[in-house]
């Protein structure tokens, strides 16, 4: 199974509203990631997590919380976000190099894509 | 982290015509990436390549990393073929280029 999975794949949601995003992954990968992608920019990095651990947070506004409940799942929590929040959410995962070096070959999930009114 | 920068911005090509992308790197990366992002947004490996050439199909990469670019080929373009190619390559993180946009006419 090589596959990422992400629900929902579409999410409006107010500018008071909470939600949350979900990304799961069965390929045993120990790193997770999630990207923001603005329409016609490439993706940004937003998160990493390593061995459940969150390892980079690319100074990303307190509004998203991400949270790795086990080695398969990632959540993306989403409260109190501004209309400018709204983009394509992408969720990665990859193996890490033995001796913890660079991370390995990344695979994407489909992405939700979110619109904050 | 790294800058990437990718070339042509645009690309419209007849079917069946031949194209290369190409990928350079303001230094050097340990993990390099080429992906095809459908109409849908789902981003799609290509290559991981690092070093070295590789072939898939009717798509071949290659990379030197020691002069930090590396080159996607596109042979017998296809209408399917059409969408943003983008590269990526890390030192302790994926950055992308900018991507190119390929438009394959029938």
């Amino acid at each position: 199974d090589t596959e990422v999975t992400q629900t929902p794949k579409h999410l409006v949601m107010g500018m008071t509203n909470k939600k949350s995003l979900k990304c799961e992954q069965h390929m045993g990968h120990r790193a997770m990631y999630w990207y923001k992608q603005k329409a016609k920019k490439p993706p940004e990095l937003m998160f990493v997590y390593s061995y459940e651990k969150l390892s980079i947070n690319e100074s990303v506004p307190s509004r998203f919380s991400p949270e790795c409940p086990n080695s398969s799942l990632l959540n993306l929590h989403l409260h109190a976000l501004q209309p400018e929040d709204s983009a394509l959410y992408l969720c990665a995962s990859s193996q890490i190099r033995q001796g913890g070096g660079p991370y390995n070959e990344q695979f994407f999930g489909p992405g939700t894509r979110l619109t904050v009114l | 982290g790294i800058q990437v920068e990718q070339s042509p911005p645009d690309l419209i090509l007849q079917e069946g015509a031949n194209s290369t992308l190409r990928c350079n790197f303001s230094d050097s990366v340990n993990n390099l990436q080429w992906f095809h992002q459908n109409p849908w947004g789902q981003l799609i490996n290509l290559f991981y390549i690092p070093s070295g050439t590789k072939q898939n199909g009717r798509l071949s990469a290659t990379t030197v990393a020691t002069e930090r670019y590396s080159l996607l080929y596109i042979s017998s373009s296809q209408t399917t073929d059409s969408g943003v190619y983008f590269c990526a390559g890390d030192d302790y993180k994926l950055s992308f280029g900018a991507g190119t946009t390929v438009t394959v006419r029938a």
